[in-house]
C-alpha cells in the first residue's frame, strides 16, 4: 500500500531534550515536507526537500534540522525542543515538485513541557 | 511569507444544498493552486491541483475554478451531503517549491 508514515504519532517530553520524528515514504518520491499545524494558524510549512541531500528552509525553519540521506525518509529533529514547539507535524510527499499533489502522513502530536 | 487567505473561515450548510468559497493568493509569480480535505482527526487528502488560469476541476459533486489573474480560486460543493463536513485548505505555490497554506474553510453539513 502506498503510504506515508510518522513516528511517533504521539509524543510528550521536556524542553531541551533532543528528539526526532521520522518520515518514510514508500511511493519513490522526490518532493518531501514537513508542516505544522496550529489552533488559527493553518498548515505552514517547515523544512521540504527536493531530492537526496537537497533541502530548504519553508516558512517558519527555526528550531528545526532535517535531513534526506535516502530517498524515502526525511527526519525532523528537534535539538533541543521548547514548549512552542507543541503541535501537530505532518509530513508529506509527492512525485516532483510542488505542481504535484501532496500524500501526507497521519500526523505526530508532540507536546513539550 | 505569501499571504494566502480563505474565506469564509468556517459555515454551516443544510444537507443537499450547494455552496461556495474563496481562496485568495498573490497574483504575480504564480505556479499552482492546491485544494485539499481534511477530516477531523485524519490527514489532509488532496482534491486538485490547478496551474493555468481559468482551469476548471472536478471531483464528484466538488468542482474548483482558477483565475490566476486576479488572484483567487473557488471551491464549489454541490448538493451537501454529511460527509462532506470537514476543513478544505488552499496551498499556492510561487516560484521556488515552497507551499504555502491559507488557514482553511470548516464546512459543516446539518442534516
Amino acid at each position: 500500500e502506498a503510504q506515508v508514515t510518522q513516528n511517533p504519532r504521539y509524543l510528550i517530553t521536556v524542553t531541551g531534550k533532543k528528539l526526532t520524528v521520522t518520515c518514510s515514504q514508500n511511493m519513490n518520491h522526490e518532493y518531501m515536507s514537513w508542516y505544522r499545524q496550529d489552533p488559527g494558524l493553518g498548515l505552514r510549512q517547515i523544512y521540504y526537500s527536493m531530492n537526496v541531500e537537497v533541502t530548504d528552509k519553508g516558512d517558519v525553519p527555526e528550531g528545526y534540522k532535517v535531513s534526506r540521506k535516502e530517498k524515502r525518509n526525511f527526519p525532523l529533529i528537534l535539538e533541543s525542543p521548547s514548549p512552542n514547539q507543541t503541535s501537530l507535524y505532518f509530513c508529506a510527499s509527492s512525485p516532483g515538485s510542488t505542481n504535484y499533489e501532496q500524500y501526507f502522513g497521519p500526523g505526530t502530536r508532540l507536546t513539550v513541557t | 511569507i505569501l499571504n494566502v487567505e480563505q474565506s469564509p473561515q468556517s459555515l454551516h450548510v443544510q444537507e443537499g444544498d450547494s455552496t461556495n468559497f474563496t481562496c485568495s493568493f498573490p497574483s504575480s509569480n504564480f505556479y499552482a493552486l492546491h485544494w485539499y480535505r481534511w477530516e477531523t482527526a485524519k490527514s489532509p487528502e488532496a482534491l486538485f491541483v490547478m496551474t493555468l488560469n481559468g482551469d476548471e476541476k472536478k471531483k464528484g459533486r466538488i468542482s474548483a475554478t482558477l483565475n490566476t489573474k486576479e488572484g483567487y480560486s473557488y471551491l464549489y460543493i454541490k448538493g451537501s451531503q454529511p460527509e462532506d463536513s470537514a476543513t478544505y485548505l488552499c496551498a499556492f505555490r510561487a516560484a521556488g517549491n515552497k507551499l504555502t497554506f491559507g488557514g482553511g474553510t470548516r464546512v459543516l453539513v446539518k442534516p
